[in-house]
């Protein structure tokens, strides 16, 4: 069984331009989380797709957005990038149909905003 | 205060030494997860619970909910095991996981 896909694994930017990131979930998986990574916060949720609708949003700013097609992918997108977005960007996809269910995590990808 | 606490920081142990990893949280859970992160950033997950202990081969996870606190044990360590163990949680109806700043760990032969 595949795993959880992320393309690129590596991004370089530059300030003020956007970047979108993609995710492919395990087949069946119909929910996707997408995270934030930096050395100074740890790990922070960003959203939850499922089903084709944002079910949760973390605490960030509006440049960062996302949606989920009807096959599960998952694309995430940051506009106007700012230097602090430099970071890993995680996505994990599971069953999450209720409740909790485990969690499968994509390799990343790293995005460097110079 | 975070709402999930991770001690210690860092660790440093020798090949075969018992490790523990300790993960306290303020919030109500529905499931905690223990994940693992190796260089270059994949994270694995190693546990997920609700209740009581979990084994998988030298690794064993126990969680307390009464007292909102949960260990990550690894018996006879090895230097594979060397990598950022993190401890999350998942609220359930909140959404999504609440993680721990992690614990690095550094197992020398």
């Amino acid at each position: 069984k595949a795993g959880v896909t992320q393309t690129p694994r590596y991004l370089i930017k530059t300030r003020g331009q956007q970047v979108t990131l993609s995710c492919s979930p395990i087949s069946g998986h119909r929910s996707v989380s997408w995270y934030q990574q930096t050395p100074g916060q740890g790990l922070q949720f960003l959203f939850e797709y499922f089903s084709e609708t944002q079910r949760n949003k973390g605490n960030f700013p509006g440049r960062f957005s996302g949606r989920q097609f009807s096959n599960s992918r998952s694309e995430m997108n940051v506009s106007t990038l700012e230097l602090g977005d430099s970071a890993l960007y995680l996505c994990a996809s599971s069953l999450r149909d209720r409740g909790w269910s485990e969690a499968f995590f994509g390799q990343g990808t790293r995005l460097t905003v110079v | 205060k975070n709402e999930v606490e991770q001690s210690p920081q860092n660790l440093t142990a020798q090949e075969g030494e018992f490790i523990t990893i300790n993960c306290s949280y303020s919030v109500g859970i529905s499931a905690l997860h223990w994940l693992q992160q190796h260089p270059g950033g994949g994270i694995v997950s190693l546990f997920m619970l609700s209740s009581g202990k979990k084994k998988h081969g030298r690794l064993i996870a126990t969680i307390n909910i009464q007292e909102k606190h949960s260990s990550l044990h690894i018996t006879a360590s090895h230097p594979r095991d060397s990598a950022v163990y993190i401890c999350a949680v998942d609220g359930g109806s909140q959404g999504n996981l609440i993680f721990g700043k992690g614990t690095k760990l550094s197992v020398k032969p």
